[in-house]
């Protein structure tokens, strides 16, 4: 059974910095993309960054770029977003999510989702 | 960017009704069209991808169609169990893989 579990997630004050982990386990992890989405409260689903199986190649939504980082261990089968200057509006339940795919990159449905980790932005 | 539309917003239809959202891209994403279902409290879960490719243990009554701009979900039988906000994702090569807005289905 695929498991992705999300942490580091907590109260942060406005212009903080925060590490996101995700810890995989049940699948060969350096096979696979993984992305990260979040969920503000109440609202939709929003793609934020994706990167590549071998770490190579890293993706982000044009909102992101500069004050978020994706990153991979693969020797620790860890994801991480590396979230800086973070704002209210950066409030929301945070997932990452494994695609389909094995070795591939470019097609980034997801089929596996973690349970999410929540981040709330507040003084 | 590509955006990505759908609609309704929200339906309310009775058990055993035919249901279709729609989804629409802002410009072509051939068949590159995933649908995800979100039950509520829950992580969203993949039912459909390449527009119209069942995902592996979803129900028949789920199916998807479309390429290009114009894409739709059809639930052939509403179910109580369908109740859940249903997106779609475009995910051609080019970031962003964005989500349409969302469909929130409910019983009526």
């Amino acid at each position: 059974q695929v498991q992705l579990v999300e942490s580091g997630g907590g109260v942060v004050q406005p212009g903080r910095s925060l590490r996101l982990s995700c810890a995989a386990s049940e699948f060969t992890f350096n096979n696979y993309a993984m992305h990260w989405v979040r969920q503000a409260p109440g609202m939709g689903l929003e793609w934020l960054a994706g990167i590549s199986y071998d770490g190579r190649n890293k993706y982000y939504a044009d909102s992101m770029k500069g004050r978020f980082t994706i990153s991979r261990d693969n020797s620790k089968n860890t994801l991480y977003l590396q979230m800086n200057s973070l704002r209210a509006e950066d409030t929301a339940l945070y997932y990452c999510a494994r695609v389909k795919f094995p070795l591939d990159g470019y097609n980034p449905v997801f089929d596996q989702w973690g349970l999410g980790t929540l981040v709330t932005v507040s003084s | 960017d590509i955006q990505m539309t759908q609609s309704p917003s929200s339906l309310s239809a009775s058990v055993g009704d035919r249901v279709t959202i729609t989804c629409r891209a802002s410009q072509g994403i051939s068949n590159y069209l995933a649908w995800y279902q979100q039950k509520p409290g829950k992580v969203p879960k993949l039912l459909i991808y390449a527009a119209s490719t069942l995902q592996s243990g979803v129900p028949s009554r789920f199916s998807g169609s479309g390429s290009g701009t114009d894409f739709t979900l059809t639930i052939g039988s509403l179910q109580p169990e369908d109740v859940a906000s249903y997106y779609c994702q475009k995910y051609n090569s080019d970031p962003p893989f964005t989500f349409g807005p969302g469909t929130k289905v409910d019983i009526k």
